[in-house]
């Protein structure tokens, strides 16, 4: 079975500091790796994802992810932080095989001014 | 516009009441599934289907049911909600694959 771990439940940085958001998988097949974002009282939206293409994965609000398949990992990092990205990141797995896609538990950035 | 449209986006029922929440896609995706998302816990699947007709558990499916009659819904039914199922749903549908998924806005339950 497939599974995410994020660890840690809470990451504070100041504002133009690096952020980098940990995320381990564990797959039995090669996966597709997400990251979503949720901001307060908002639903899910996606930041990037892998899918089997370039291993360093660009997405939304200057946020990218490189795949490491050596060492299962698909850290999330963003130069210089904005007081706006602080939320919710979630990492999640999915399964070639029957679609399913399992989530982390979650971590929340907070960005000190 | 591809979306999936869930219905209500907030219910406040009482222990015992049957309820339905509703998902639609029109997207013509084969897969959908139900999520709750709980602090702490992240978003843990609840019900899948793989087609129409085909559906199976998730990790945590106990009080819940689903059904899939036609390719574009997927309601999730509580048949008798108690308070432990008060949490936040989510739907979502994609095509067969696992290459993206399309989530609805969010459900917010609570069961007093």
């Amino acid at each position: 079975a497939q599974s995410v771990t994020q660890l840690g439940s809470h990451v504070s940085v100041s504002e133009g500091a690096l952020v980098l958001l940990r995320c381990n998988y564990s797959s039995s097949v090669p996966p597709y790796l997400f990251w979503y974002v949720q901001y307060p009282n908002q639903g899910l939206q996606l930041l990037l994802k892998y899918t089997s293409a370039a291993t360093l994965v660009k997405g939304i609000n200057g946020f990218e992810a490189e795949f490491k398949k050596s060492e299962t990992s698909f850290h999330l990092t963003k130069p210089s932080a904005h007081m706006s990205d602080a939320a919710e990141y979630f990492c999640a797995v999915s399964d070639r095989a029957n679609s399913k896609l399992t989530f982390g538990k979650g971590i929340t950035l907070s960005v000190r001014p | 516009e591809a979306q999936v449209t869930q219905n209500p986006r907030y219910l406040i029922t009482v222990t015992g009441k049957k309820l339905t929440v509703t998902c639609s896609q029109n997207m013509n995706h084969e897969y959908m599934s139900w999520y709750r998302q709980d602090p702490g816990l992240g978003l843990r699947q609840i019900y899948y289907s793989m087609n129409v007709e085909v559906t199976d558990k998730g990790d945590v499916p106990e009080g819940y049911k689903v059904s899939r009659k036609e390719k574009r819904n997927f309601p999730l039914i509580l048949e008798s909600p108690s308070p432990n199922q008060t949490s936040l749903y989510f739907c979502a549908s994609s095509y067969q694959g696992g290459r993206g998924y399309t989530f609805g806005s969010g459900t917010r339950l609570t069961v007093v």
